[in-house]
């Protein structure tokens, strides 16, 4: 059973372009989080969602970012017109219902 | 809505000394709590995790963690720290709508 999958491992993006990360979700798990963590700084919540559905996305700032998690295919989340601000490691985990999140190695993007 | 705090960001401790993490949760339910480790350039691994069950919890590389109900802490213990435990550390708590918030993590340093 393979992990969560994270792709790119790496990603530069020129400031106003668009980034797309992908997370994979382990086999059977149908909850996702995406979670941003800044250089020296700890996780930051960004999103939670079911297939389909957004559950919680109080971490997500309002402009430029939008997340999905499709009934067939990877989680999404999306940023556009990126900014140097928005360089960081991102980070997808999945989970069952009431259980422990797995994480993936993460997308680590940089803006120039 | 759930919350934690790890108290310390950075604790550095002696090579074969204890270790002590400090965590402290909100929650209006019982919780789901959580510890996890993350070496540099990669993702979060799951230490332990208390669901309900025993309230002192032991996971791997020597690591546990008792549940304080009246205290509402989580510290993550190890009796003696070894150069390998040098990570960063997140608690985290989960109520049963299994969204999971994670603290800002504490940077453990071992010396020789």
């Amino acid at each position: 059973n393979a992990g969560v999958m994270q792709n790119p491992r790496h990603l530069v993006r020129r400031r106003g372009q668009e980034a797309r990360l992908r997370c994979s979700p382990m086999k059977g798990h149908s909850h996702v989080y995406w979670y941003r963590q800044l250089p020296e700084e700890g996780l930051k919540f960004m999103v939670y969602l079911q297939k389909e559905n957004i559950i919680d996305e109080s971490g997500m700032p309002k402009e430029r970012f939008s997340a999905e998690f499709p009934k067939e295919g990877p989680s999404i989340l999306r940023i556009q017109q990126v900014v140097r601000g928005d360089s960081a490691a991102y980070f997808c985990a999945s989970s069952r219902l009431n259980t422990e999140a797995f994480f993936g190695q993460g997308t680590r993007l940089t803006v120039v | 809505a759930q919350s934690v705090t790890q108290l310390g960001s950075h604790v550095s401790v002696s090579e074969g000394a204890l270790v002590l993490l400090r965590c402290n949760y909100s929650s209006s339910v019982p919780p789901y709590l959580f510890w996890y480790v993350q070496y540099p350039n990669q993702g979060l691994q799951l230490l332990l995790k208390y669901t309900s069950a025993a309230t002192l919890v032991k996971g791997i590389n020597g690591f546990e963690a008792e549940f304080k109900k009246s205290e509402t802490s989580f510290h993550l213990t190890k009796p003696s720290a070894h150069m390998s435990d040098a990570a960063e550390y997140f608690c985290a708590v989960s109520e049963e709508n299994n969204d999971m918030r994670f603290g800002a993590g504490t940077r453990l340093t071992v010396k020789p």
